[in-house]
């Protein structure tokens, strides 16, 4: 069975400190890596994803992730942090089904993030 | 256009009572998949629909089941409510089922 890693559960920074969120998971197959973000009082929204091509990925809001196959990592990282990235973050996997469409997502337990002005 | 829509956004029931989720996914999405979000134990995945078709299931008991309509909406059932059943219900849409999901607000589900 997948599952997924994130090794920060609380993580506070000050204002333009650099940001980055570890994940790991667990599968043999071919997957999806994808980060949510879900600020207060909203709903789960993508950042960014990854499913094939440049291992480097851009999302919104500056943030990146890198896909390292060799360690099944998808770390988050952003290079200066505002108090508005204030948030809870998901990293989440799937594997895409041969027939058709893909697993559901498989998430980590979530990283609730804190940026102090 | 209008995002994911769950309905409705919180529920009060007590326990062997049943229940009934909606989820009304984005205009042209087909596939609709269904999320419990609790505390302990995080999102964890129930089912998914494609064409009016369970095509994907989670590891959750027969007690949660669902539907989809011809028009794409769906719906959550739960029977015999437990304690336990206390969580956040998310439901999430794509156009096919292997683009990233679109995620509504959920429906806040208490159980006395």
């Amino acid at each position: 069975a997948q599952s997924v890693s994130q090794h920060n559960h609380h993580v506070i920074l000050s204002e333009a400190a650099s940001l980055e969120l570890g994940c790991n998971y667990s599968y043999g197959g071919t997957v999806n890596l994808f980060w949510y973000v879900q600020y207060p009082g909203q709903h789960l929204q993508l950042l960014l994803k990854y499913f094939s091509g440049d291992p480097l990925v851009k999302g919104i809001k500056g943030f990146e992730a890198e896909f390292i196959k060799s360690k099944f990592s998808f770390n988050l990282r952003k290079p200066s942090v505002q108090w508005s990235d204030t948030a809870e973050y998901f990293c989440a996997v799937n594997a895409r089904r041969s027939g058709g469409g893909a697993d559901g997502l498989t998430f980590g337990k979530g990283t609730h993030l804190i940026i102090q002005p | 256009k209008a995002g994911v829509t769950q309905t409705p956004r919180y529920l009060i029931k007590t326990r062997g009572q049943q229940v009934t989720l909606s989820c009304s996914p984005i205009s042209g999405h087909r596939s609709v998949s269904w999320y419990q979000q609790t505390p302990g134990q995080g999102l964890q995945f129930l089912f998914e629909y494609f064409s009016e078709t369970q095509r994907n299931k989670g590891n959750f008991p027969g007690r949660f089941s669902g539907r989809q309509f011809s028009n794409s909406r769906s719906e959550m059932n739960v029977s015999t409510l437990e304690l336990g059943d206390s969580a956040l219900y998310l439901c999430a849409s794509s156009l096919l089922g292997d683009e990233p999901q679109h995620f509504g607000d959920g429906t806040r589900l208490s159980i006395l």
